[in-house]
């Protein structure tokens, strides 16, 4: 079993749908959850950081973590095109590691 | 501040080439990383630092050698390089392990 499970897509959304991209995890260590997104030939980019469970909102876009469930989602409200890009999870503060634990990417295809 | 950087952008390599892949950051972070990319494979860490002269294997590092002499560089070498090595490689920093990670753009690497 991996550490994290993330659904590879592509997911496809019209303009202005709301969007749910999900993580499930593993390890129930993890302390810190962040949602990277990644535009095609770019590299990854901090898009959302979560420490423990809880919400966090910004603009559009809200992260939920559920450690009861080792599960964790990112919310996109009215999504645009410019959302078209693959959103990676990852998570780190587990113990005895320097590492964080990146899932594979969920590829987003929002058309007009 | 230019964040992370990476050099070459692109290179093509023959089999059985060497080339070393450049990584800088100007953040002042201690720990630093590289990946790779594969298509829908997520990103998988080859080699990482925790500060200068301090480096350890990450989960691929076959056929790779690093060093950190300084806080600032990270390079990655490729010793005889094969068609399993063609692949995106993003080097990455961060202040604290397990926490936000800063990508550089990438590096495009064709091995033929």
């Amino acid at each position: 079993q991996k550490e994290v499970e993330q659904d590879p897509g592509p997911l496809s959304v019209p303009e202005g749908a709301i969007v749910s991209l999900n993580c499930t995890y593993s390890n129930s260590a993890f302390q810190y959850f962040m949602w990277y997104r990644q535009y095609s030939r770019k590299g990854p980019e901090l898009l959302m950081y979560t420490y423990s469970s809880g919400n966090k909102e910004d603009g559009r876009f809200t992260a939920q973590v559920d450690k009861s469930s080792k599960y964790i989602s990112l919310f996109i409200r009215d999504s645009q095109p410019s959302d078209s890009a693959t959103y990676l999870c990852a998570m780190g503060g587990a113990y005895n590691t320097d590492k964080l634990i990146f899932g594979t990417g969920t590829r987003l295809q929002v058309f007009p | 501040n230019a964040g992370v950087t990476q050099t070459p952008k692109f290179r093509i390599l023959k089999i059985g080439q060497s080339m070393t892949l450049q990584c800088t950051q100007d953040m002042n972070h201690n720990y630093m990383y590289w990946y790779r990319q594969d298509p829908g494979m997520g990103l998988k860490l080859i080699y990482y630092s925790v500060g200068a002269g301090i480096t350890d294997k990450g989960e691929v590092p076959n056929g790779y050698n690093v060093s950190r002499s300084t806080t600032e560089d990270f390079p990655l070498r490729l010793e005889l390089a094969a068609p399993s090595q063609t692949s995106v490689y993003f080097c990455a920093s961060s202040y604290r392990a397990q926490e936000t990670q800063y990508f550089g753009p990438g590096t495009r690497l064709l091995v033929l």
